[in-house]
C-alpha cells in the first residue's frame, strides 16, 4: 500500500530562523512528488513537482529535495507569510490517484 | 485562466436534504476529482473521472454520486445529506500522460449538515 507520512505534524518558527520540512513515501515506481501549500479557508496551491532522485527546485524562500526515500522542503529565513499548511503527495507509476500526507502546519512568528 | 472553479463556496443542509457541488476546470485536462477534508484526517478521494464518460469510487464514495458532464465538468450529488457529510470538498483536475500530472485544485466548498 503506498503510504506517505510528514513531519513534524506542527512547527513554529521566529521569522528568520531556517529550517525543514519532511516527506517520507512508500510508492511503487514514484512518477512524481509534489508539494503545495494551503492557507486556511482556501485549496491547496501548487509549488513544486520532482520526478527522481537528487532532484531540486526553488521559489523564493522554498528548495525541495527529492530522495529515494523521502523529500524535504526547505525553509529559509521564512517570513510570517510563510505560514501555512504544507502539503506532500506522492504519484505511482500506473496510477491517477496521488497519495497525500497530512500534512505540516507552519507557523512563522515576527 | 480561472483553473478550478467551485460552486457554491458555502452551503447549510438540514439532514435529508440534497444538493450538487459544481466543478469545472478550463485547463484542458482529462481527469478530475472530487475530496473531502476534516481535521486530522487529510484530503480524502470520494471519487474521480479518468477520463470524460469515466467515473471510478474513491476511498470514501458511501452518500456521494458524481457525474462527468463533460471534459470540463464534473459534479458532485449528496442524495440525502447527512451530519457526517459536514466537510470541505475540494474539486481537482490533471492532465493524465501530460508532462507533470499535477493536481490543481478549486477553491473548495464549506458544507455543514445540521
Amino acid at each position: 500500500e503506498d503510504q506517505v507520512t510528514q513531519s513534524p505534524e506542527a512547527l513554529r518558527l521566529q521569522e528568520g530562523e531556517s529550517s525543514s520540512l519532511n516527506c517520507s513515501y512508500t510508492v511503487s515506481g514514484l512518477r512524481g512528488l509534489f508539494w503545495y501549500r494551503q492557507d486556511p479557508g482556501k485549496g491547496p496551491e501548487f509549488l513544486f513537482t520532482l520526478y527522481s532522485a537528487g532532484e531540486e527546485k526553488e521559489k523564493e524562500r522554498l528548495k525541495a529535495t527529492l530522495t529515494k526515500k523521502e523529500s524535504f522542503l526547505h525553509i529559509t529565513a521564512p517570513k510570517p507569510e510563510d505560514s501555512a499548511t504544507y502539503l506532500c503527495a506522492a504519484l505511482a507509476g500506473g496510477s491517477y490517484i496521488p497519495t497525500f500526507g497530512r500534512g505540516t502546519s507552519l507557523i512563522v512568528h515576527p | 485562466n480561472a483553473g478550478v472553479t467551485q460552486t457554491p463556496k458555502f452551503q447549510v443542509l438540514k439532514t435529508g436534504q440534497s444538493m450538487t457541488l459544481q466543478c469545472a476546470q478550463d485547463m484542458n485536462h482529462n481527469s478530475m476529482y472530487w475530496y473531502r477534508q476534516d481535521p486530522g484526517m487529510g484530503l480524502r478521494l470520494i471519487y474521480y473521472s479518468a477520463s470524460e464518460g469515466t467515473t471510478d469510487k474513491g476511498e470514501v464514495p458511501n452518500g456521494y454520486n458524481v457525474s462527468r458532464l463533460n471534459k470540463r465538468e464534473f459534479s458532485l450529488r449528496l442524495e440525502s445529506a447527512a451530519p457526517s457529510q459536514t466537510s470541505v470538498y475540494f474539486c481537482a483536475s490533471t492532465l493524465v500522460g501530460g508532462r507533470t500530472d499535477t493536481q490543481y485544485f478549486g477553491p473548495g466548498t464549506r458544507l455543514t449538515v445540521l
